[in-house]
């Protein structure tokens, strides 16, 4: 199997645009997350799901939404891109919260 | 915050153990230590947790004192390959919500040397 998969892996945006980054996993994992990573810096946690219809607010939640409509996909919308939300973003999952967490190989985003 | 404090910065050389510290102080009863490690540009990769006894598999030992507040994980034999940032992170796998999440601190960058 493939694990965590991110698409796309970089992305420039300009100032004001949208845009999803997706993430997909195959191990059928219930938990899923969103972190970002700013340079020089561990991650922070943006958004996580527990499960299919479920999400919940991580450290660093504004700018972003998110959804969880299947098992395998938990997609990572920024509706208007600010300079700020410049950063490696990286999805992960796990079976339950106490299982370990699987990283995807992360999203390169710069906006301009 | 993390709860964690580590080195900055660490070498090491090939073919030698690599013993990163981490201070946890703070740590309560129900807290795991874990770590994760990041090798460059790459997606955090897990190594190994423990709560309060010593645990070892296939990648590394982690050695936690008994008073809990500090622990080491050891890397018998660093290769060049174990070139990257290592994560100590404390938790409570089993509390529910976001604090039950992953903190991550900035970690100790190991460099292994030829």
């Amino acid at each position: 199997n493939a694990g965590v998969t991110q698409t796309p892996k970089f992305r420039i945006l300009k100032i004001g645009q949208s845009m999803t980054l997706q993430c997909t996993q195959d191990m059928n994992h219930n938990y899923m997350y969103w972190y970002r990573q700013d340079p020089g810096m561990g991650l922070k946690l943006i958004y996580y799901s527990v499960g299919a219809g479920i999400t919940d607010k991580g450290e660093v939640p504004n700018g972003y939404n998110v959804s969880r409509s299947t098992t395998e996909d938990f997609p990572l919308r920024l509706e208007l891109a600010a300079p700020s939300q410049t950063s490696v973003y990286f999805c992960a999952s796990s079976y339950s919260v106490q299982e370990t967490q699987y990283f995807g190989p992360g999203t390169r985003l710069l906006v301009l | 915050d993390a709860k964690t404090t580590q080195p900055t910065s660490m070498d090491c050389a090939e073919g030698r153990a690599a013993n990163l510290p981490c201070n946890h102080s703070t740590i309560s009863g129900n807290e795991y230590v874990y770590w994760y490690r990041q090798i460059h540009s790459q997606g955090p990769q897990y190594i190994i947790h423990g709560l309060k006894n010593n645990e070892t598999n296939e990648m590394a030992s982690l050695i936690i004192t008994e008073d809990r507040k500090s622990s080491t994980l050891i890397l018998p034999h660093a290769t060049l390959r174990d070139t990257a940032v290592y994560y100590c992170i404390v938790r409570d796998p089993f509390y529910g919500g976001s604090q039950g999440n992953l903190i991550f601190g900035k970690g100790t960058k190991l460099s292994v040397k030829p």
